[in-house]
């Protein structure tokens, strides 16, 4: 059974472009959630997302940044005319169960960098 | 809300002992630990559920005072694998939505 699995690894982009992270969930889980991580810090959460629905999205940035878990194929986090302080580990984690109590369990993260 | 660890990081030598604390100003549903090492995935270690309760993996182990909203993880005879980030994670009873939050994290280095 796969972990979960995010891709790029690395995504490298410019200010002014967009990045589009994927991750694709462990089999048999219908929930996603998304962190962010900047260096010697701990995990920010964004966003929490069911099988075509955002259940919590609290933590996402008002602008730029939108998330989502389409029916069919990975969740989708996207940001649009990157910065520079968009750089950082965004980290993707599912669980069979929505919260409470339901461990999560992690991908290896995308890194992304803007120049 | 964010919850509070103690230390920010510690350094042991093989084979002693350390304690992390995990403190939420908010009452909780529950307790994660997890442990991250560099450039990697966080990894599930326990969860703690009930006031007063307490878990254990490996030589690690953790408790959870309820009414304290306080956990504790201690870790016994430490190896060098022990090495890491250790993050708590809080899920609140009101208030906090449908999330886990974690704590800026410990790091922990084991030496010979």
């Amino acid at each position: 059974n796969a972990g979960v699995m995010q891709n790029p690894r690395h995504l490298v982009r410019r200010r002014g472009q967009e990045a589009r992270l994927r991750c694709s969930p462990m089999k048999g889980h219908s929930h996603v959630y998304w962190y962010r991580q900047l260096p010697e810090e701990g995990l920010k959460f964004m966003v929490y997302l069911q099988k075509e629905n955002i259940i919590d999205e609290s933590g996402m940035p008002k602008e730029r940044f939108s998330a989502e878990f389409p029916k069919e194929g990975p969740s989708i986090l996207r940001i649009q005319q990157v910065v520079r302080g968009d750089s950082a580990a965004y980290f993707c984690a599912s669980s069979p169960r929505g919260p409470p109590n339901e461990k999560l369990f992690f991908g290896s993260g995308t890194q992304l960098s803007v120049l | 809300q964010q919850p509070v660890q103690s230390p920010q990081a510690v350094i042991l030598r093989e084979g002693e002992d350390a304690v992390i604390n995990c403190s939420s100003s908010k009452a909780l549903y529950s307790v994660h630990w997890y442990r991250q090492k560099h450039g990697e995935a966080p990894v599930f270690l326990m969860i703690l559920l009930k006031g007063g309760e307490q878990k254990g993996h490996e030589k690690i182990s953790a408790s959870f005072n309820e009414k304290k909203q306080q956990s504790s993880l201690y870790l016994t005879a430490s190896q060098l694998s022990y090495s890491g980030t250790y993050f708590c994670g809080t899920e609140e009873l009101t208030g906090g939505g449908n999330k886990l939050t974690f704590g800026t994290g410990t790091q922990l280095k084991v030496e010979l």
